[in-house]
């Protein structure tokens, strides 16, 4: 059964600081892998995708992935409170002209501190 | 776009009570999942159709969860005589196939939080 395992379980940042996310799947069949952030008591909303090896940047927010070892990592420069949340990674196929089921990881619980 | 949007948000049933959970997707969208959350377990897969087809129901417990879906414009989650263990928030997601113009990511409604007490 495939698996997303995310590290680590949680983070504490500074204020300004970068924080620094991993997710391994299991399956060597994945094409997608997906970064998603849910804060608390809301629903998960998609942050960065990724399926090309090597790297993506959008703002303050780095995505990178190797599709070789099935490991992408997220990086979030200049951390700011409001990115205190659960940050869930997943990994998806594409068959048939469509996405498969995304399988979540655990999630890690990133707190920026002042 | 009003995005997708779930109802009822909250959801309190006795044991052996039935739950039946709607989902509406973003329109155009030709992919919907359904998910539930819980601390421990996670954000756990259940079903998942394409173009109204059933294509993937592996996460589904077999004997009280079904889900349909009868037009383009609605999926229900069903669960027969619910149980405390079924507590959890439930969530609907719709996307865009690959190749269609626009965001393909998975979007999540606010979920349904079903209570069994």
């Amino acid at each position: 059964q495939q698996k997303v395992q995310q590290s680590p379980e949680s983070l504490i940042v500074p204020e300004g600081g970068m924080a620094s996310l991993n997710c391994t799947s299991s399956d060597r069949n994945v094409d997608y892998f997906w970064w998603y952030r849910q804060h608390s008591g809301k629903s998960p909303k998609m942050l960065m995708s990724i399926f090309s090896n090597g790297e993506k940047e959008e703002g303050r927010f780095t995505v990178h992935l190797n599709k070789a070892s099935l490991h992408t990592s997220l990086h979030i420069r200049d951390s700011q409170p409001s990115d205190s949340a659960l940050y869930l990674c997943a990994a998806s196929m594409i068959a048939s002209s469509s996405f498969s089921k995304l399988v979540f990881g655990q999630g890690t619980s990133l707190s920026v501190v002042p | 776009n009003a995005g997708v949007i779930q109802t009822p948000r909250h959801k309190v049933t006795g044991k052996g009570q039935e739950a039946t959970l709607w989902c509406e997707p973003i329109s155009g969208h030709s992919a919907v999942f359904w998910y539930r959350q819980t601390i421990v377990q996670g954000l756990e897969f259940l079903t998942y159709f394409r173009n109204q087809a059933p294509i993937d129901d592996s996460g589904m417990p077999k004997e009280r969860f079904s889900a349909q879906m009868p037009n383009q414009s609605h999926s229900t989650l069903k669960i027969q005589s619910t149980q405390p263990q079924d507590s959890a928030v439930y969530l609907c997601a719709s996307s865009l196939a690959p190749g269609q113009v626009g965001n393909q990511a998975p979007l999540f409604g606010e979920g349904t939080r079903l209570s069994v007490l």
